[in-house]
């Protein structure tokens, strides 16, 4: 079945460090991907999304570009802040009636 | 813009206890949805609709009902309820078919004892 396996956090970076979140997934067919970030307190936010292979997601600084050879949708950001601080979600979606969310992933950015 | 609106915020029940979360949305969505977010384990899709009067069984659905009289509600039902039931309850809503991008209400914490 589809499904997604992020890195496990928790991730601890100091201000202004390159930040990289794994994702990998295993889908049938040509899924879209996903990534949302959770504030604390909060519910689940679109971060960004690709649809097709090749295509690169970003907003806010962070990007991820959807690999169909090695099934991966890492997202990378060059230089963190604090208010980066959140839990971070890969997601794919095949038909729209069920996403897929991996574990979550934790960033903690210290000034 | 309130979006998806969630009640209650926080739930403490007794097990064998029932209640309704109510979920809201003022978008004009057709798709609805519960997940279930528990500590690593992201989260799992319980039940969803796609529209007023259809709804179908995600990945988790035991232990929960739900109804869609209207394209605005969406409230989810536990039976009686068991401390596996414990998690924070999310809501979302999506405006079409095959766009996949969910938008959350701000969660219900559940506690049953």
């Amino acid at each position: 079945g589809n499904s997604v396996t992020q890195m496990e956090g928790p991730v601890t970076l100091s201000e202004e460090a390159f930040l990289t979140i794994n994702c990998t997934y295993t889908a049938t067919g040509y899924p879209s991907l996903f990534w949302y970030v959770q504030y604390p307190g909060e519910g689940l936010q679109l971060l960004l999304k690709a649809t097709k292979a090749d295509d690169k997601g970003s907003n806010k600084g962070f990007e991820a570009t959807y690999r169909k050879e090695t099934t991966s949708f890492h997202l990378e950001k060059g230089s963190v802040q604090v208010s980066d601080s959140a839990v971070y979600f890969c997601a794919l979606n095949y038909n729209n009636n069920d996403m897929r969310f991996g574990a979550g992933t934790r960033l903690t950015v210290k000034p | 813009n309130a979006g998806v609106t969630q009640t209650p915020k926080f739930q403490v029940l007794k097990t064998g206890q029932s209640m309704t979360l109510q979920c809201a949305q003022d978008m004009n969505h057709e798709y609805m949805s519960w997940y279930r977010q528990d500590p690593g384990m992201g989260l799992r899709l319980i039940h969803y609709s796609v529209g007023a009067g259809i709804t179908d069984q995600g990945e988790v659905p035991n232990g929960y009902n739900v109804s869609r009289s209207t394209t605005e509600d969406f409230p989810l039902r536990l039976l009686s309820a068991a401390p596996s039931q414990t998690s924070v309850y999310f809501c979302a809503s999506s405006p079409g078919s095959y766009t996949g991008e969910l938008f959350f209400g701000e969660g219900s914490r559940l506690t049953v004892l």
